[in-house]
């Protein structure tokens, strides 16, 4: 059992929807992640937040927004996205950052 | 040059078998080093940290060896349960995780 939850998990959405992707995680971790993971490839690293505070975006698209509103939640807001977008996306936390991580199960996303 | 290196594999392996996964990481600042597990279509897990010192856990060895900038994992006496992809992963001291490819494992019966 996951103690990351992830919801949904999984979206279809079109090309000009929005939603968000919400994660939350009651370890008391000050460091949280998202990744996206292509079939067969392993996890690529989209945004760090450490005590609540973006530390890392490499380089992801403006189309994905990610927003931390407390020690507890993360979320990944999702507008215009295209099919290449497609994709699981998994939120990760860590005591620290660069301690151990902890993955949730993942939200599956089809962008039609 | 790949950040994270892993054997390619795939490995397939007999019951009872000993596997042992390779990874060779490019940034000598590298701070922490961990193996972990991912199922099929599931998240992935934390198998090991791994030290210099070499630590063991069950039929699991994993080792690092700084000079070389190498890690390595060992199984003994492989399960139908071990079958998973084997993730190399190495943290920078900001803090940040890279992947490697990831190294497949198929033990049969």
């Amino acid at each position: 059992d996951t103690e990351v939850t992830q919801t949904p998990k999984h979206l279809v959405m079109g090309m000009t929807n929005k939603k968000s992707l919400k994660c939350e995680q009651h370890m008391g971790h000050r460091a949280m992640y998202w990744y996206k993971q292509k079939a067969k490839k392993p996890p690529e690293l989209m945004f760090v937040y450490s005590y609540e505070k973006l530390s890392i975006n490499e380089s992801v698209p403006s189309r994905f927004s990610p927003e931390c509103p407390n020690s507890s939640l993360l979320n990944l807001h999702l507008h215009a996205l295209q099919p290449e977008d497609s994709a699981l996306y998994l939120c990760a936390s860590s005591q620290e950052r660069g301690s151990p991580l902890h993955f949730g199960n993942g939200t599956r996303l089809t962008v039609t | 040059r790949k950040e994270v290196e892993q054997d390619p594999g795939p490995f397939n392996v007999p019951e009872g078998a000993t596997v042992a996964f390779n990874c060779t990481y490019s940034n000598s600042a590298s701070q922490s080093f961990f193996w972990y597990r991912q199922d099929c279509r599931k998240e992935p897990k934390l198998l090991m940290s791994v030290y210099s010192s070499g630590n063991e856990d069950g039929r699991f060895t994993a080792q690092l060896n700084r000079a070389s900038q190498y890690i390595s994992l060992l199984i003994r006496d492989s399960k139908l349960s071990d079958s998973a992809t084997y993730l190399c992963v190495v943290n920078t001291n900001a803090g940040k995780s890279t992947f490697g490819d990831g190294t497949t494992l198929t033990v049969k019966p």
